[in-house]
């Protein structure tokens, strides 16, 4: 079965420095891959999701992530982030049915 | 907007009493989810709809149960809550062409006294 893991559990981060998650997956098939935002006492938001093709894929709010293989890893990027990009960020993978599992979750904190 | 909706957005419920989450959908999606969040952790997967078919994970108490009367409703039934349910319980939706990519609603927080 899949499994993901996300490296950092906190990222503090000052506004408009660039930022890294990162998330790396195991599996023996091929995968989906997400990411989802979180805000506080709300659902999960989808940011990006590579499916196939172009191993780097833009999402919403300016993040992008990028699909390697060989690594088993997709790290998701923001060049320059803002006090509302504060929230928990879970990465997850599916391999084409539906079971998706999550990350332990990564908590990205902005400081002005 | 086409959307995930879940009511209420905050329940509070005593020790053993049931209580019943929905979810309702616009989407149309035929495959729906119910997931357990307990504070700072990932989402779990509690059981899932595939049209009326059910599908529950195999660690996923007898205490939670689910019905799903038609395409739009869901909801998720705790027979007995303990102290140990307090959780925010998130609903998703998926479409038979893009099973992979599931929508969440904005949860519903449980507190259990």
């Amino acid at each position: 079965a899949q499994s993901v893991t996300q490296l950092d559990s906190q990222v503090p981060v000052f506004e408009e420095a660039p930022v890294e998650l990162r998330c790396n997956y195991s599996s023996s098939v091929s995968v989906y891959l997400f990411w989802y935002v979180q805000y506080p006492n709300q659902g999960l938001q989808l940011l990006l999701k590579y499916l196939s093709g172009s191993t780097l894929v833009k999402g919403i709010n300016g993040f992008e992530a990028e699909f390697n293989k060989s690594q088993t890893s997709f790290h998701l990027r923001k060049p320059s982030v803002h006090i509302s990009d504060t929230a928990e960020y879970f990465c997850a993978v599916s391999e084409n049915n539906n079971d998706m599992r999550f990350g332990a979750g990564t908590r990205l904190t902005v400081k002005p | 907007d086409a959307m995930v909706i879940q009511n209420p957005r905050y329940q509070v419920t005593q020790f053993g009493k049931p209580v019943t989450l929905s979810c309702s959908q616009t989407l149309n999606h035929n495959v729906m989810y119910w997931y357990q969040q307990k504070s700072s952790q990932a989402p779990k997967l509690l059981f899932h709809y595939y049209d009326k078919d059910f599908n529950n994970e195999a660690d996923t108490p007898d205490n939670f149960q689910s019905r799903r009367p038609n395409t739009s409703f869901c909801f998720l039934d705790i027979r007995s809550p303990g102290l140990g349910d307090a959780a925010m319980y998130l609903c998703a939706t998926s479409s038979r062409v893009t099973q992979e990519t599931q929508y969440f609603g904005p949860g519903t927080r449980l507190l259990v006294l």
